[in-house]
């Protein structure tokens, strides 16, 4: 197994573009997360799927963000009208949770997104 | 709601030190309570965990005692290495959510 992988490593984009983040979690997880994380701050989170199920969205996840994981392995996070503020590392990661055992989160290396 | 408070950085210290980095936390109920490390280049990876009160976790010569009296969890090493540069951030969940990240410390090492 390689590990969380992410897909593109960076992205350039003008200010309005929709941008599509991939992630591949290792493949026995059942949980996916997304993060994100800016200069000089720890990752915040965004949401996470339990299987296909989208069970948690933060605050933080506008209206302009979706994410799905549609047949529960990978998983997609969707950024539409792009703003300069949506500038960040977006981490994706996944765990295996048995019971009430959160499981050790794995992170992949991270999709780096600049808003022009 | 929850949350994790760790000492700014960066900490800048000469091979052999001491190393302590502060983190305290806000929480309702009983966390559990991690240090991950981000090496240059690489991705956030599990140092070491504590999922109940007195519990110390440990690895690589890092360790942390979870501390509910004070609300605690600060990690230490006794002797770095220039192979420890690298950002260190604690974090918390409650049973079933998702982790909680500080702002992370970076620890640069020379030799």
């Amino acid at each position: 197994d390689t590990g969380v992988s992410q897909d593109p490593r960076h992205k350039i984009t003008k200010r309005g573009q929709n941008v599509t983040f991939r992630c591949d979690p290792i493949s026995e997880h059942n949980r996916l997360y997304w993060y994100r994380q800016t200069l000089g701050q720890g990752p915040e989170f965004l949401t996470y799927f339990q299987n296909e199920a989208q069970l948690e969205k933060s605050r933080l996840l506008s209206d302009r963000f979706s994410a799905e994981r549609p047949k529960g392995s990978f998983s997609t996070l969707e950024i539409q009208r792009t703003e300069q503020g949506d500038s960040a590392m977006y981490l994706c990661a996944s765990s295996l949770v048995t019971g009430t055992n959160t499981g050790e989160l794995f992170f992949g290396e991270g999709s780096r997104l600049t808003v022009l | 709601g929850d949350s994790v408070t760790q000492m700014e950085g960066p900490v800048t210290l000469s091979e052999e030190a001491c190393l302590t980095i502060n983190c305290t936390y806000t929480a309702t109920g009983y966390p559990s309570l991690f240090w991950y490390v981000q090496y240059p280049g690489e991705g956030l990876q599990l140092l070491l965990k504590a999922t109940k009160a007195d519990d110390k976790g440990s690895n690589k010569g890092f360790e942390a005692t979870y501390r509910k009296e004070t609300t605690s969890f600060h990690l230490e090493k006794g002797s770095v290495q220039v192979s420890d540069s690298a950002v260190y951030f604690c974090a918390l969940n409650q049973a079933g959510t998702a982790l909680i990240f500080g702002k992370g410390t970076t620890l640069s090492v020379s030799s």
